[in-house]
């Protein structure tokens, strides 16, 4: 696609439910970044896959948070057992190939999930 | 492991003033640093970046930063602010490391920049 596209762009559930968020870079972009962004908080990363390598989950803040990248494109974040602390901006970002500036590489970022636990 | 800092919460400047959102970061190695701004409701966007090279770096809408090794800073600069670039601005590292194939871009806290008219 055009851009990265991110949904639903706005989810209220309840405390306790669980919740899934969605990314689809774009299209050949292999690496695909999940970040959190909350009131104050700056960007948070939380889980980055490249290709077909194991992903990098350092930044997940508890077993309840998931992700997981089929196919090396479409992405799902999974949150179970929600909580109010999970109340925040989700964005996806994706980048182009590892190459030799890999490092180098701009992130393209979706609108994000806005999501709040009531 | 990577960060960086962003120590002002906000700036404020008035319309036509030079402008500095200042950041410094802390790699293990050489770093590859990035600006990206957000603008109310919409997404973030890429401003610039340093890889290796001249230490001042031109980027979108005018803006510019200085990369400083020996006071690992990457401030953002613009010589005349525009109501129009009040925004939130963030700074980011990535460390090149060995294994380019896997290190994340870590984001600071971010900065308001507030342009009166």
């Amino acid at each position: 696609g055009a851009g990265v596209s991110q949904s639903p762009s706005n989810k209220v559930t309840e405390k306790g439910k669980d919740v899934e968020l969605r990314c689809d870079p774009i299209s050949g972009h292999t690496a695909l970044y999940w970040y959190r962004q909350s009131l104050g908080q700056g960007l948070e990363f939380l889980i980055y896959f490249q290709g077909n390598s194991a992903p990098d989950k350092s930044g997940l803040p508890s077993d309840r948070f998931s992700a997981e990248r089929t196919g090396g494109s479409v992405s799902t974040l999974t949150i179970q057992r929600t909580q109010q602390e999970d109340s925040a901006v989700y964005l996806c970002a994706s980048s182009p190939p590892t190459g030799a500036l890999s490092g180098a590489n701009v992130l393209t970022f979706g609108a994000g999930s806005r999501l709040t636990v009531l | 492991a990577q960060s960086v800092a962003q120590p002002e919460d906000q700036v404020n400047v008035a319309e036509g003033n030079p402008l500095t959102v200042k950041c410094t970061y802390s790699v293990s190695g050489n770093p590859y640093l990035f600006w990206y701004v957000q603008y109310p409701n919409r997404g973030l966007q890429f401003l610039l970046k340093y890889i290796t090279g001249d230490n001042l770096v031109k980027g979108s809408y005018g803006f510019e930063a200085e990369f400083n090794k020996s006071q690992t800073s990457f401030h953002l600069k613009k010589p005349s602010a525009l109501v129009s670039d009040s925004a939130l601005y963030f700074c980011a590292v990535r460390d090149k490391g060995m294994n380019t194939g896997f290190q994340k871009l870590v984001f600071g806290t971010g900065t308001r920049l507030l342009v009166s008219p």
